[in-house]
């Protein structure tokens, strides 16, 4: 069965600092798609990267960076030099190869980021 | 804005009523799914459609149904609504390639229910 785990309900931080959102699934599959989702405080989804099980390279787009670790089962995603902005609950999910494209969502973590 | 539609915005109704949500995929985009996302439970996959078939379900009630017009655009009927059923709805659409190839699914902007 797939799950995701978002172990961090909820971070705070002072703008500026660093912070990584941690991410753990659980999946019987060897081909599986990562999801990160960010919901603000206007209530809409938004993607922002999907990575599949065969492209394990760190990637990097301006102050967000995404590390995903086969052997550790986690997908974990850091902003740098944080925006009161970046205040939102971001949402990790998962989808199997096989059968239904359904996206698997973890509990989300609220992150606040105070200037 | 992500392209997908939703309406509405905003729907209150009473226990026992019969409400339909209306959602417009992204252009081009053949799937669409549906999610509710509550305080309790989160965001749970309910249905996917695919080109106007029902492709996969999850754990969507059987008062619960949904459909895909030719169009593409989809609604999700809520029926004997009970106040549990109060949530966020969320459409969302994706390109749907060959199997084994999921891409990202965008959300729209959701459509909130609440059952007094």
């Amino acid at each position: 069965a797939q799950k995701v785990t978002q172990a961090q309900t909820e971070i705070s931080v002072v703008e500026k600092e660093d912070v990584t959102l941690d991410c753990v699934y659980e999946t019987r599959d060897t081909t599986y798609y990562l999801f990160w989702y960010k919901q603000p405080p206007s209530g809409e989804l938004v993607f922002l990267i999907r990575r599949n099980s065969f492209d394990e390279q760190n990637e990097i787009s301006g102050r967000y960076s995404w590390n995903f670790q086969k052997s550790t089962s986690s997908f974990n995603f850091t902003i740098t030099a944080s925006q009161v902005v970046d205040s939102a609950v971001y949402f990790c999910a998962l989808s199997e190869a096989e059968g239904a494209q359904k996206l698997v969502f973890g509990q989300g973590t609220r992150l606040t980021i105070n200037p | 804005d992500s392209g997908v539609t939703q309406t509405p915005k905003h729907l209150i109704t009473a226990t026992g009523q019969r409400v339909t949500l209306r959602c417009s995929p992204r252009s081009g985009d053949l799937s669409v799914y549906w999610y509710q996302q509550s305080l309790d439970q989160g965001l749970q996959f309910l249905i996917q459609y695919y080109n106007g078939e029902e492709r996969a379900k999850g754990n969507i009630l059987e008062r619960f149904s949904a459909q895909q017009f030719p169009d593409l655009h989809s609604e999700l009927n809520l029926s004997s609504l009970e106040l549990g059923d109060s949530a966020l709805y969320f459409c969302a659409s994706s390109l749907h390639r060959a199997s084994g190839s999921h891409n990202e699914q965008f959300f729209g902007p959701g459509t909130r229910l609440t059952v007094l």
